[in-house]
Order: C-alpha cells, then structure tokens, then sequence
C-alpha cells in the first residue's frame, strides 16, 4: 500500500506571509495531483504535475514535483484569507485507476 | 462539460436503518467511478469504485455496499447502520489522462 505523508497538519499563519506545504512518499508516481478542499463541499483540483522535477504556477501557487516524483511541494506567496482550506494532495502509481492521497493540511489564513 | 450529482446533500439516520446515497455524472460516458469517506479535516479514504455497469470492486470490508445499475449512476448502500458509518461521503469520476478525478458536492451523513 503506498503512503503519501503531508505536512504539517495544521497551519495557522497572518495574511501576507508565506508558506510551504509538503507532500512524501516512498513510491514513485506516474502523475500528482492538488485538491483544495472547503468545509462542506468536495475537494477541488488545482493542479497535477506529471513530470519529474516539474513546476507549475496557478497565480500565488506554485506547485513542483520531486525530480524522483516520489515527493511534491506546493508554495503560497502572500497568503489570503481566501486561501484557508483543507490542502490534499494525491498520486497515481503506474496504470492504477486508484489515487492515494495524503491525509491533508489544514490551512488558516488570519485577517 | 462534466457535472457530478450527489443527493442527499445531509442525512440524519438512525442504527440500524438502511441508506442509499446516489451520485450520478452528466457529460462523459463510461467513467469510472468512485466512492470516498472522509473523517472531519482528513483525507479520503476509498470505499468503492466501478469501471463499468455492475463492476464494483470494495476496497475495505464493512457493511456498506456499492451497485451500478446504470453507466453514469453510482449508488452507495447499507442494510443496518452503525455508528461508525458517520462520516463525509464523496462521489469522483475519473479522466483518463493524468489519472485526474473530479468531486461532487458531497454527502453529511450522521447516524445516531
């Protein structure tokens, strides 16, 4: 069974600063994805890396797949309260049809 | 473009009672299909998923059971619920490219 680890769990930091959330695994995957996820509601897709050592930018986003594409990071510059939300990320191995995901981080912006 | 369906939005039962939740998904054919649990601020875990009409595989044992009776409608069931069975239920669909899914809106289930 592969695992995908997140950290942190939990982040709270003030509107404006930066931050760093990490996404690892001992497997290699064949794509990743980033869901955002609000309360209530179903996780959203932000983005998906394919290729080792990837970086891909969604305005204050920036997303990048490990060279080995065993671990992914996703970057905010300047954070907002419009950020705060439950981060996930998500990988696919070989042909499955399954995703693995992280157990996510939870993400608070404060005014 | 793709919509993915999930009703009912909430639902309060009690032990012991059945449950069925429906996912259906508007704008591709064929897709497979998944059923996820989702504990408060935690990430998914698989339940079920279909590649096709009457396929199903399980993924944990539990008393909770998938069927597909038709190509774009997922059902999620139990006979008697347990307590446990509280939870965030989602229904995703999948593009084949880049192993992508894509989420409904969720159910809030909560068994007392």
């Amino acid at each position: 069974t592969q695992l995908l680890e997140q950290s942190p769990q939990f982040l709270s930091i003030q509107e404006g600063e930066n931050l760093t959330v990490y996404c690892n695994s001992s497997s290699v995957f064949s794509s990743l994805q980033w869901y955002r996820q609000e309360p209530g509601e179903g996780p959203v897709l932000l983005v998906t890396v394919v290729t080792g050592g990837e970086v891909k930018k969604l305005k204050r986003l920036t997303f990048q797949f490990g060279d080995a594409r065993k671990d992914s990071s996703l970057h905010i510059t300047a954070a907002q309260p419009g950020d705060t939300g439950l981060y996930l990320c998500a990988g696919a191995t070989g042909s499955a049809r399954q995703l693995t995901f992280g157990s996510g981080t939870q993400l608070t912006v404060l005014p | 473009s793709q919509t993915i369906h999930q009703w009912p939005a909430t639902l309060v039962q009690p032990v012991g009672s059945p449950l069925s939740l429906e996912c259906t998904v508007e704008g591709t054919s064929n897709p497979n299909l998944y059923w996820y649990r989702q504990a408060a601020g935690r990430g998914l875990q698989l339940l079920f998923y279909s590649v096709g009409i009457g396929q199903i595989s399980s993924e944990v044992p539990q008393n909770l059971s998938a069927s597909r009776p038709q190509d774009r409608q997922f059902i999620l069931s139990s006979k008697k619920l347990l307590l446990s069975d509280s939870g965030f239920y989602l229904c995703a669909w999948r593009r084949d490219s880049y192993n992508e899914q894509f989420f409904g809106p969720g159910t809030r289930l909560t068994v007392l």
